[in-house]
């Protein structure tokens, strides 16, 4: 079954960016979606088809999707940004989720 | 406003069934695929079944594959899966979702906890 892999955990300071990977073999050929999870929260839709923002999303929040990486990029991280991220490839034989990466912002 | 509230979860024994419920408002629910996605406790997110708006196709992951069962009622604006056969491992909060084009599920509920322990 196909797997992505992400990091688990990535730190940033306020107001720099921060960048959250997902890799998998050919990633690029599959749709990416990213999810936040706060604790003690369900997930929110960040971004889908490797690059949309649903409405109500910051624009600082920004997805890129390349060869065997896809990227959830954070620009001018907040510290309400801290939480869970999660990658999910999709094709229509795929349907999983990263591992998940825990963004603290120091 | 766009509503999922699950319910039906608790406490079972090893080998026992539990079926959990998925009640959606706010949007028309025969018209969306939707899913099952649980979360084991500090673990992180697992997709494990998805039927489509009609009905007519149900996917489950390899880990529950035979023995968990995804339904939904379109008349009644609601969404099932039943559990069977349950084992320690399938100890999670249970979240249904709301799905898009793409796998893309844009709206989640707020879960069900499933226990299972002697």
């Amino acid at each position: 079954s196909y797997e992505v892999t992400q990091p688990p955990s990535v730190s940033v300071s306020p107001g720099q960016t921060a960048s959250i990977t997902c890799s998998g073999d050919k990633l690029e050929n599959k749709y990416v979606c990213w999810y936040q999870q706060k604790a003690g929260q369900s997930p929110v839709l960040l971004i889908y088809q490797d690059t949309k923002r649903p409405s109500g999303i910051p624009d600082r929040f920004s997805g890129s999707n390349s060869g065997n990486t896809a990227t959830l990029t954070i620009s001018g991280t907040q510290p309400m940004d801290e939480a869970d991220y999660y990658c999910q490839p999709w094709d229509s034989s795929t349907r999983v989720f990263g591992g998940g990466t825990r963004l603290t912002v120091l | 406003e766009v509503q999922l509230v699950e319910s039906g979860g608790g406490s079972v024994e090893p080998g026992g069934s539990l079926t959990i419920s998925c009640a959606a408002s706010g949007f028309t629910f025969n018209n969306y695929d939707m899913s099952w996605v649980r979360q084991a406790p500090g673990k992180g997110l697992e997709w494990i079944s998805y039927i489509t708006y009609g009905g007519s196709t149900k996917k489950y992951s390899a880990s529950v594959e035979g023995r968990f069962t995804i339904s939904r009622d379109n008349a009644k604006n609601s969404l099932f899966l039943h559990l069977n056969t349950l084992s320690v491992e399938d100890t999670a909060i249970y979240y249904c979702a709301r799905d898009q084009s793409f796998g893309v599920s844009d709206f989640w509920g707020r879960g069900t906890l499933v226990t299972v322990s002697s």
